[in-house]
């Protein structure tokens, strides 16, 4: 059975880099589905980061996008997120999850079918 | 950006009562791409309901999902014990972002 989890740093200072990885266990990261991250903050609530597909494809939520990458390793099996220049602000969980394709239109959305337990960031000097 | 209002913030019932969920889209949510998720402290979400009405393998019959256009409903027939969590809706039916209510919590 396939799982997801999130590693990290637990704590970054404000104005550097969090990076996270979420490693994908019991089935593959190839497989067809998309591979995506969403947070959950004080501020905002449940809140859509990034979403990767295997084949280098990457969205953002148009909010984050200056600030934010992912990227999807597939030999090494994890999927990753790099949020830059964090504030107070980029406190919360931050969950992976894994995607499931629809289309709108010209775009591609997803809702997420499994997730994993999430990991929590606190930004404080 | 389509701003998704759950109502009530929380619902206090007992195991066995009815609980409905409510979920209003502040635009029409094409092709019902509407999910509800479930959260529990500690545990991993979990998806119940996608495309407003399809319940994901697994999940039991006594939750069921509702509505199109602007609004959706999640409703519990009979509460159990586990069922007491926060509920979340998410609209994957526009433009970026996809969104997420602000959830409805659950509770005895």
């Amino acid at each position: 059975q396939l799982q997801l989890q999130e590693s990290g740093p637990g704590v970054v200072r404000p104005s550097e880099t969090l990076s996270l990885t979420c490693t994908v266990s019991g089935g593959s990261i190839s497989s067809g589905y998309y591979w995506g991250w969403i947070r959950q903050t004080p501020g905002k609530g449940l809140e859509w980061v990034a979403t990767a597909y295997y084949t280098g494809s990457k969205y953002y939520n148009p909010s984050l996008k200056s600030r934010v990458t992912i990227s999807v390793d597939t030999s090494r099996k994890f999927f990753s997120l790099n949020l830059f220049s964090v504030t107070a602000s980029d406190t919360g969980l931050y969950y992976c999850a894994r995607g499931d394709e629809n289309l709108y239109g010209d775009y591609v959305t997803w809702y997420f079918d499994l997730w994993g337990r999430g990991t929590m960031v606190v930004v404080s000097s | 950006e389509v701003v998704l209002t759950q109502s009530p913030g929380t619902l206090s019932l007992s195991p066995g009562e009815r609980a409905t969920l409510s979920c209003r889209a502040s635009q029409s949510i094409y092709n019902s791409f509407l999910a509800w998720y479930q959260f529990k402290p500690g545990q991993a979400p979990r998806l119940l309901i996608f495309g407003a009405s399809s319940r994901v393998r697994g999940v039991p019959d006594r939750f069921s999902g509702g509505g199109s256009g602007t609004d959706f409903t999640l409703t519990i027939s009979r509460l159990e014990p586990e069922d007491f969590a926060v509920y979340y809706c998410q609209q994957y039916g526009s433009s970026p972002p996809l969104t997420f209510g602000g959830g409805t919590k659950v509770e005895i």
